[in-house]
């Protein structure tokens, strides 16, 4: 399996909802991260896990909080999230963090109503 | 500040055209640039890091550090290279990728 896999691919919630979005990869990478991609943007890095512990928290607020519960899947539970939270969420993972190249999935719509 | 430039939001150019798209970035350091690509309803993929000097699809990209630039360059340009670049940035020995605002190239028949 040389891929990065998320689910679900989309998701609609709620402000009060609690929700969550699933990254999984089987490529030996000991690197996982999420960003968050608004329509017509760049992808902006939220989180970083190395070696499945929290590297990076790029100021994200805490209604998102990452889980690491394996060096193959990454977490990111979703909480009284606002409407301006929807975009693509996506998940990436590298061999090595700091020297190698990101794959990335290919994310999880998110609508906040 | 790290920040990277992609002056133009879309290139369009006719098939067999020679492409260019700009990258600038402004990095206190040596860093490690990126070129990545996404196709219509396709994940984001590398197309090129600086430091293997590789060619893809076609694609070639220098890092010229004098100008701190890092454009991307085909010779000629194909329909199915129809799609969004976004040049990327790594600071040394980091984990965070800062990404441009992205080009989006349409090659027109």
């Amino acid at each position: 399996d040389t891929e990065v896999t998320q689910t679900p691919k989309h998701l609609v919630m709620g402000m009060t909802n609690k929700k969550s979005l699933k990254c999984e990869q089987h490529m030996g990478h000991r690197a996982m991260y999420w960003y968050k991609q608004k329509a017509k943007k760049p992808p902006e890095l939220m989180f970083v896990y190395s070696y499945e512990k929290l590297s990076i928290n790029e100021s994200v607020p805490s209604r998102f909080s990452p889980e690491c519960p394996n060096s193959s899947l990454l977490n990111l539970h979703l909480h009284a999230l606002q409407p301006e939270d929807s975009a693509l969420y996506l998940c990436a993972s590298s061999q090595e963090p700091g020297t190698d190249t990101q794959y990335f999935g290919p994310g999880t719509r998110l609508t906040v109503l | 500040a790290q920040r990277v430039t992609q002056p133009e939001k879309l290139l369009s150019v006719f098939k067999g055209a020679p492409v260019e798209l700009k990258c600038n970035y402004s990095y206190s350091g040596s860093p490690e640039l990126f070129w990545y690509v996404q196709y219509s309803r396709q994940r984001l993929q590398l197309l090129l890091r600086h430091i293997s000097r590789e060619s893809i699809k076609g694609f070639t990209a220098d890092l010229n550090k004098g100008e701190t630039s890092f454009h991307l360059k085909k010779p000629f340009a194909q329909e199915e290279d129809s799609a969004m670049y976004y040049c990327a940035l790594r600071g040394y020995n980091t984990d965070k990728l800062i990404f441009g605002t992205g080009t989006r190239l349409q090659v027109f028949p």
